[in-house]
């Protein structure tokens, strides 16, 4: 069964710095979709920014980008010029291609603090 | 366009009880998925319906059902509640197409089982 893995429950970072979130994952599969969800205090998830595991380049929204490293099933975050809004629990997420199932499997989750 | 509506947005039940948890999916959108949120578990995948079938199943107990009607709403149903059902419980619908990725959540429901 595929797994999620955040190894830093809670990270913090001051306001217009940047910061990295760490995820692993692991999987047979060869393609697949990576995902990032933010959950503020309204416990509403959004999704960040979305990597399909076909694709090589980094995918890039805005302030957010990730470095995906598929042979070592490493998908981090990194945001850049925190804000103030940006703090909330982040989840890292997988779905498989194969079965056309919705399924997410989704790990434990970092909580962000931004400081002023 | 509006977006995922779960209802109630809290509940409190007593152990012994059932519940049933409605989630009016994004119009056009087929699939719906349903998640339940704790402190301990994390996110664990409870099922998805597609077209009024139940496409997949996470691994919960029986006591946990769902269903979906033809518009593509679909409701949850939890029997016999536990103190351990207590939990947020969030629903996500998609177009459910190959290729199609997004996801999009509601706000979830809080129940707490007392």
């Amino acid at each position: 069964a595929q797994t999620v893995t955040q190894s830093q429950p809670e990270m913090s970072v001051q306001e217009a710095e940047t910061v990295t979130l760490s995820c692993t994952y692991d999987t047979s599969e060869s393609d697949y979709y990576l995902f990032w969800y933010k959950q503020p205090p309204s416990r509403q998830m959004i999704l960040v920014i979305r990597q399909e595991a076909y694709k090589q380049q980094n995918a890039t929204e805005n302030r957010f980008s990730v470095n995906f490293q598929k042979a070592a099933k490493s998908f981090s975050l990194k945001i850049s010029d925190s804000q103030l809004g940006d703090a909330a629990m982040y989840f890292c997420a997988y779905r498989e291609t194969q079965g056309g199932s919705e399924k997410l499997v989704f790990g434990k989750g970092t909580k962000l603090t931004v400081n002023p | 366009k509006a977006g995922v509506t779960q209802t109630p947005r809290y509940l409190i039940k007593t152990r012994g009880q059932q519940v049933t948890l409605s989630c009016s999916p994004i119009s056009g959108h087929r699939s719906v998925s349903w998640y339940q949120q704790t402190p301990g578990q994390g996110l664990q995948f409870l099922f998805e319906y597609f077209s009024e079938t139940q496409r997949n199943k996470g691994n919960f107990p029986g006591r946990f059902s769902g269903r979906q009607f033809s518009n593509s709403r679909s409701e949850m149903n939890v029997s016999t509640l536990e103190l351990g059902d207590s939990a947020l419980y969030l629903c996500a619908s998609s177009l459910g197409r190959v290729g199609n990725t997004e996801a999009f959540f509601g706000q979830g429901t809080r129940l707490t089982v007392v």
